[in-house]
């Protein structure tokens, strides 16, 4: 079946700019992650969504970032006044939530702060 | 702080040779494993996952978890050239609103040569 996607695959923002990224589960999914991972470092959680419970917005760096799901379907990470420190891919993951389920990555937006 | 440690490499093995690769973890109460392979430029891709402690085997790979020592490794049978890439370990447990998200190692980096 199909995999989580991701849209857009690459961004170039300009500094200050606001930018959104797109992430579409895979279907069935009820948890939702967001990662980032700057060049050469490891992943680094962003926000989590598990089904109708408030998000798990613990590793936002910023109040900057924000991030909104939809249901149980797609989830839209908006990144405002970006600055060149956000550069970075951000990585989306789905499971299948309830209980200790394998996360499954998309394939990353790299966002490029100029 | 929960804390993910691996040793970053490179870790060099002859093409045929068994590749060893290991993890420990901070938090005793975790409770799901995972190793993800990530080649350069490319999202992480799950290729094992283990939950109580022994070994557990599937193809080429064996993972292996003792959680008394808080350690997972990963055994890569008959290493080939293709399995160059950086490995993450990561963990997660159970939250009050479900899986909670992983906490990964900043990555070991295979080089098997042929």
């Amino acid at each position: 079946g199909a995999g989580v996607s991701q849209s857009p695959s690459n961004k170039v923002t300009e500094k200050g700019k606001d930018v959104e990224l797109r992430c579409d589960p895979i279907s069935g999914h009820t948890a939702l992650y967001w990662y980032r991972q700057r060049l050469g470092q490891g992943l680094e959680f962003l926000i989590y969504f598990q089904g109708n419970s408030a998000p798990d917005k613990s590793g936002l760096p910023s109040d900057r970032f924000s991030a909104e799901r939809t249901g149980e379907s797609v989830s839209t990470l908006t990144i405002q006044r970006t600055q060149q420190e956000d550069s970075a891919v951000y990585l989306c993951a789905s499971s299948l939530g309830t209980g200790l389920y394998e996360q499954y990555f998309g394939p990353g937006t790299r966002l490029t702060v100029t | 702080q929960k804390e993910v440690e691996q040793n970053s490499g490179p870790l060099s093995v002859p093409e045929g040779a068994i590749a060893s690769l290991n993890c420990t973890y901070s938090d005793r109460g975790s409770q799901s494993f995972f190793w993800y392979r990530q080649y350069s430029g490319k999202s992480p891709e799950l290729i094992m996952s283990i939950y109580s402690n022994g070994d557990k085997e599937d193809g080429r790979f064996t993972a292996q978890l003792n959680k008394a020592s808080q350690y997972v490794s990963l055994l890569i049978r008959d290493s080939q050239p293709s399995d160059s890439a950086t490995y993450l370990c990561a963990v997660t447990s159970w939250g009050i609103s479900g899986n909670t998200p992983l906490v990964f190692g900043k990555g070991t980096r295979l080089s098997v040569i042929a």
